[in-house]
C-alpha cells in the first residue's frame, strides 16, 4: 500500500516551454503533497506544499509564479515549471500523506531536462 | 528551526563490514526521525522511523537506529553490509503533527567494495 506515482519519469524540454509534473497517490487519499527538488549529489529541499482544494505554501524563495502546483483533487498534485530555463533543470520529487498520519510516501522522482 | 546534520559526505565499507551513519538534529522537543534510502536516479525509500517509545528502532534490510536524546542523534547501523546497500542516505526530521514538512540532511553516500 501507500504507492505514489510519478509522470513523466524523464522530460527534455526547449528553453521558455512549459513543463507539467504530475504525482499521483495510488491507493490512499493524499489530504496533504510535498514537493521537493534535488541537485545533483545534493540533498532534497522543500519548495513547497499543498493541500487539498487550498493554495499552496511556498518555501522562501521559490518562486510561485513560477513554479505553479495544483492539488486538485485526493490523488492528484500538478507542479509546472512554467518558462523554463536550463537552470530549472533538476529531479523533482513529490510526496504525499494522508490525514492524520505523520509518514511521507515518495514518489520516483521526475528528471528534468530543459535545453 | 529544526536541522539535520550528517556529518559523513561519503564513507567506503567492506561487504560484510558493519556500518554505522551518523546523524544529528537541532530540534527543540523531540522530533519525530526518519532514515531514507535513495538509490541513483531513483525516488526515496523509508529504511525506519522513530516517533517514541523503545528508541532502538528496527527497520527495513536489516537496517536499524538508536534515537540517542542527550547527544542529539539518530545513527544507522547495519552489521554486515551487502554490496547491493551502496545507495545515498538520507536522515530526516519533522516536527510532531500530521503533514508537517520533513527536513533533510546532506545525506551520505555509501559505497561497498566486494
Amino acid at each position: 500500500g501507500a504507492v505514489v506515482s510519478q509522470h513523466p519519469s524523464r522530460v527534455i524540454c526547449k528553453s521558455g516551454t512549459s513543463v507539467k509534473i504530475e504525482c499521483r497517490s495510488l491507493d490512499f487519499q493524499a489530504t496533504t503533497m510535498f514537493w521537493y527538488r534535488q541537485f545533483p549529489k545534493k540533498s532534497l529541499m522543500l519548495m513547497a506544499t499543498s493541500n487539498e482544494g487550498s493554495k499552496a505554501t511556498y518555501e522562501q524563495g521559490v518562486e510561485k509564479d513560477k513554479f505553479l502546483i495544483n492539488h486538485a483533487s485526493l490523488t492528484l498534485s500538478t507542479l509546472t515549471v512554467t518558462s523554463a530555463h536550463p537552470e530549472d533543470s533538476s529531479f523533482y520529487i513529490c510526496s504525499a500523506t494522508s490525514q492524520g498520519t505523520y509518514e511521507q510516501y515518495f514518489g520516483p522522482g521526475t528528471r528534468l531536462t530543459v535545453t | 528551526a529544526q536541522s539535520v546534520t550528517q556529518p559523513d559526505i561519503h564513507i567506503t565499507v567492506s561487504e560484510g563490514a558493519s556500518l554505522e551513519l551518523r546523524c544529528n538534529y537541532s530540534y527543540g522537543a523531540t522530533p519525530y526521525l526518519f532514515w531514507y534510502v535513495q538509490s541513483p536516479g531513483q525516488g526515496l525509500q523509508l529504511l525506519l522511523k522513530y516517533f517514541s517509545g523503545d528508541t532502538l528502532v528496527q527497520g527495513i534490510k536489516g537496517f536499524e537506529a538508536e534515537f540517542k536524546r542527550s547527544q542529539s542523534s539518530f545513527n544507522l547501523r547495519k552489521p554486515s553490509v551487502h554490496w547491493s546497500d551502496a545507495a545515498e542516505y538520507f536522515c530526516a526530521v519533522q516536527r510532531g503533527g500530521t503533514a508537517s514538512k520533513l527536513t533533510f540532511g546532506t545525506g551520505t553516500r555509501l559505497q561497498v567494495t566486494l
